[in-house]
């Protein structure tokens, strides 16, 4: 079994849309989780870090449910500039490996 | 930008040869992780440096070795290249104490 999985989309959706991605963990000791943005043949950029209480930025809204070893990404209101893969990224805790998800990609159409 | 650099950005290499990237880390950063991105995949761990030591290592066959210098720059080399070698390798830099990674913009390689 994977250590993280993806739905892997691809997600089209109209700009102005509200889109959800999910990831799964298999390790319950994971204590950090992350989305990370990757653009087409870019780096991975952080995204933002979640959170056990929830945590948002802007329009976008991570979830993490311990219990249920599920991690969650909300996007409100899409753009154009939104497109790209978003990574979900457990790792152990401080330092040490990060375990990636495939990406889910997603498509902004005007 | 990250204050992360990696080089070369591309590089071609032909099976059987050996390779060396690099990676300088952010400053005030003590940790480089390295990573392999093949196509359509997500970043997979291959090993990780801390204060010139290694400090954990992912499932990759010992053809894969690296440095990490007192600057914390880092090297990742790889022997006897394989066809299935070819991906996006990808430096991390963190601390320990943090738990955020920030990456380099990536060595493209290229095995023929």
């Amino acid at each position: 079994r994977k250590e993280v999985e993806q739905d892997p989309g691809p997600f089209n959706v109209p700009e102005g849309a509200t889109v959800a991605f999910n990831c799964t963990y298999s390790n319950s000791a994971s204590q950090s989780f992350f989305w990370y943005r990757q653009d087409c043949r870019k780096e991975p950029k952080l995204l933002m870090s979640v959170y056990s209480s929830g945590n948002e930025d802007g329009r976008f809204t991570a979830q993490l449910n311990r219990a249920s070893q599920y991690i969650s990404l909300l996007i409100r209101d899409s753009k154009l500039s939104d497109s790209a893969t978003y990574l979900c990224v457990v790792g152990p805790g401080t330092g040490n490996q990060f375990y990636f998800g495939t990406g889910t990609s997603l498509t902004v159409i005007p | 930008e990250t204050g992360v650099t990696q080089s070369p950005t591309h590089l071609i290499k032909t099976r059987g040869q050996q390779v060396t990237l690099r990676c300088s880390s952010q400053s005030g950063h003590n940790t480089v992780s390295w990573y392999q991105q093949a196509l359509g995949q997500g970043p997979q761990f291959i090993f990780q440096y801390y204060r010139e030591e290694e400090n954990g290592r992912g499932n990759f066959p010992p053809r894969f070795s690296g440095l990490q210098f007192p600057n914390y720059s880092s090297e990742l080399n790889v022997n006897a290249l394989e066809l299935d070698d070819s991906a996006l390798y990808l430096c991390a830099s963190s601390s320990l104490e943090e738990h955020e990674a920030f990456f380099g913009q990536g060595t493209r390689l290229t095995v023929v």
